[in-house]
């Protein structure tokens, strides 16, 4: 067990939805960072938090979006759910400035859009 | 744009031998974080080992050991002494050091353990 919590573990959607997934971080860390990963394929890199503001992004659209709360758990917000956005959804929190850094990773949220 | 290749898609050992999984990256970074991720059905990711690139000497622990040839640019995992618990998806992950823990993955290689 890591600390790093996620909620639901499982969710069904309709396209056109919207939905929030949530990450409660490890305590102690600062810095969450969102994934997806799609069945039989590796995590991509969505986002990352670090002291409430949007520290970095990867190649997801505007619907894609987050929030992290004073004690530094975070949200992730999917907007328009389209087919392809079906995937493991995992959070990772870290300790910024810390040169030995480790992520550590919640267990998912499984999104499934129909 | 860094990117991280795993070659092996599958691989397979018996248990007690001892395994390598391949992993290639391409960075233009000089200073950055490589880790073996073990994702096991529970879907949970579990770092499995850590090197730093300013650090020549290979990583090691317990049963895990690594290869990592940074002119290469590649970082295999070795498991010696393979365990049925070992069978998972195993992932390559990079992180330059400024980027604060954004990862990158490879594709994954699915080690499965035979008794």
């Amino acid at each position: 067990e890591t600390g790093v919590t996620q909620s639901p573990t499982h969710l069904i959607k309709t396209r056109g939805q919207q939905v929030t997934l949530r990450c409660s971080s490890q305590s102690g860390h600062n810095t969450v960072s969102w994934y997806q990963q799609a069945l039989g394929q590796g995590p991509q890199f969505i986002f990352q938090y670090y002291r409430e503001e949007e520290n970095g992004r990867g190649n997801f659209p505007p619907r894609f979006s987050g929030l992290q709360f004073p004690n530094y758990s975070s949200e992730l917000n999917v907007n328009a759910l389209e087919l392809d956005d079906s995937a493991l959804y995992l959070c990772a929190s870290s300790l910024a400035g810390a040169r030995s850094t480790e992520a550590f990773f919640g267990q998912g949220t499984r999104l499934t859009v129909v | 744009a860094q990117t991280v290749t795993q070659s092996q898609p599958e691989m397979s050992v018996q248990e007690a031998e001892t395994v390598t999984l391949s992993c290639t990256y391409d960075t233009s970074e000089s200073d950055y974080y490589l880790f073996w991720y073990k994702q096991p059905p529970s879907r949970q990711m579990i770092l499995v080992i850590r090197q730093e690139a300013y650090k020549q000497q290979n990583a090691t622990e317990n049963r895990f050991s690594v290869n990592f040839q940074k002119a290469a640019k590649s970082f295999s995992l070795k498991i010696s002494d393979s365990q049925l618990g070992d069978a998972a998806m195993y992932f390559c992950a990079y992180t330059a050091l400024n980027a604060g823990n954004m990862l990158t993955f490879g594709g994954g290689t699915r080690l499965m353990v035979k008794p």
